[in-house]
């Protein structure tokens, strides 16, 4: 099983500042990783997938990075509606999760 | 477009079992895996596992097998989740998610609730 660790569990950002939250895999995942954003009473909704491909529709101020075993999720200027949680998920073996980022406002 | 629509929340007492429904539209139902996806109450997500609608074949994750069981009705696009046995820790959130390795489409979420 590959166990997938988030830092920081909260992160305190200014709107208009960046966010960078991180994602780190117990083994290599090459770049089969994913990341979501969740608010609450909502489904997950996807943001990147191949690491660093953004979904449809995603906004260009979202950008992911990072192969193997850690990677990042860039939030350039932080709107209202991204104060979220965050989560990764790997898919190079049977999928799995991070615990999540909380992204709130400073 | 697609779309997962998923049944109504549940309340159901210790022991008894629940039936939760993922109707799919937008695409062709066997062309996709289904998934399905847990949360529980403020807690992260956790992969159960997926059934391949084709073959209709389960795959369940480790902590998922036994009590849980994927089914489909291919017939109306419909993929199932039933949990017998329930327990105060199954409350959660049960969310289906379409396959890509990454899920691009999810259901709205179906609460179940077990309490006496």
């Amino acid at each position: 099983e590959i166990v997938m660790m988030q830092s920081p569990a909260t992160l305190s950002v200014s709107p208009g500042e960046r966010a960078t939250l991180s994602c780190r895999a117990s083994q290599s995942v090459s770049s089969n990783l994913a990341w979501y954003q969740q608010k609450p009473g909502q489904a997950p909704r996807l943001l990147i997938y191949g690491a660093s491909t953004r979904a449809t529709g995603i906004p260009a101020r979202f950008s992911g990075s990072g192969s193997g075993t850690e990677f990042t999720l860039t939030i350039s200027s932080l709107q209202s509606e991204d104060f979220a949680v965050y989560y990764c998920q790997q898919y190079n073996n049977w999928p799995s999760f991070g615990p999540g980022t909380k992204v709130d406002i400073k | 477009q697609v779309q997962l629509v998923q049944s109504g929340s549940e309340l159901k007492k210790p022991g008894a079992s629940v039936k939760v429904s993922c109707k799919a539209s937008g695409y062709t139902f066997t062309s996709y895996a289904m998934n399905w996806v847990r949360q529980a109450p403020g807690q992260g997500l956790e992969w159960m596992g997926w059934i391949n609608t084709n073959t209709g074949n389960p795959t369940y994750a480790q902590g998922f097998t036994g009590r849980f069981v994927f089914s489909l009705d291919t017939s109306v696009s419909t993929a199932y989740l039933q949990i017998s046995s329930l327990k105060a820790e199954d409350t959660a959130v049960y969310y289906c998610a379409r396959e890509g390795g990454y899920f691009q489409h999810w259901g709205q979420g179906t609460l179940v609730t077990v309490s006496s």
